[in-house]
């Protein structure tokens, strides 16, 4: 079955520093999403994606953050002076059309700011 | 605004008793929903989802849902759990159309226990 990767499954950084969040959603989706789960706390929906630009963004999605799909294959989250408050699980989705219809996360990424 | 209600925070069962977890959605329209589990230290996967027709919906492991229009409901249950059930079950919910991200329930913690 087709899946959702995301690289890396951890990453440590300090707090102010840039970090790149990497994922590769399924080949033939369309549509791609961020979402982050803060330790103990909901699933939380940050950013999508499609036809090359943002589609929406909540309001956590501020000008800290950034998306881009640079390759065609990759899609990218970028936090460019992390806080501790951005230590989370950050998921990446993708979502399939029609017939394919249908949401698939990542494994995740676990980001620790200290 | 769509959102999600998950009544209970943490659901505690013994082996081979039966379970159900509520979601109620607040969205007039026609909408998607799921149920995603998260076992502990892993990513999200999809148990079931609904998008039309027979509003009783099998998913895996034993699950099914049930959605009743009428309360805005879709709640979760499973005659017999095990001791590897054990894990944190998130509903969500979508309209059908057009790019809108999946909105996530609080979620619902069930132990079982031997």
């Amino acid at each position: 079955e087709p899946e959702v990767t995301q690289t890396p499954s951890h990453q440590v950084t300090q707090m102010g520093q840039e970090v790149i969040l990497r994922c590769v959603p399924i080949s033939n989706h369309l549509y791609f999403y961020w979402y982050r789960q803060i330790l103990g706390q909901k699933v939380e929906f940050l950013v999508s994606f499609y036809n090359n630009e943002i589609s929406e963004k909540s309001e956590i999605f501020d000008d800290q953050f950034s998306v881009e799909r640079p390759d065609g294959s990759n899609f990218t989250l970028k936090i460019r002076s992390t806080k501790l408050e951005d230590s989370a699980m950050y998921f990446c989705a993708s979502r399939g059309t029609g017939a394919n219809y249908g949401y698939t996360f990542g494994s995740g990424t676990r980001l620790t700011v200290v | 605004a769509q959102s999600v209600s998950q009544h209970n925070h943490h659901v505690i069962l013994s082996e081979a008793a039966s379970l159900e977890l509520g979601c109620n959605y607040s969205y007039g329209g026609t909408v998607n929903l799921f149920w995603y589990v998260q076992y502990p230290g892993q990513h999200l996967q999809l148990l079931l989802k609904y998008f039309s027709g027979d509003p009783l919906v099998k998913g895996i492991k034993g699950f099914e849902a049930e959605f009743i229009k009428s309360k805005f409901s879709f709640n979760l249950r499973k005659p017999s759990v095990q001791w590897s059930d054990t894990a944190e079950y998130f509903c969500a919910v979508t309209p059908p159309s057009g790019n809108t991200p999946l909105v996530f329930g609080k979620g619902t913690r069930l132990s079982v226990i031997a």
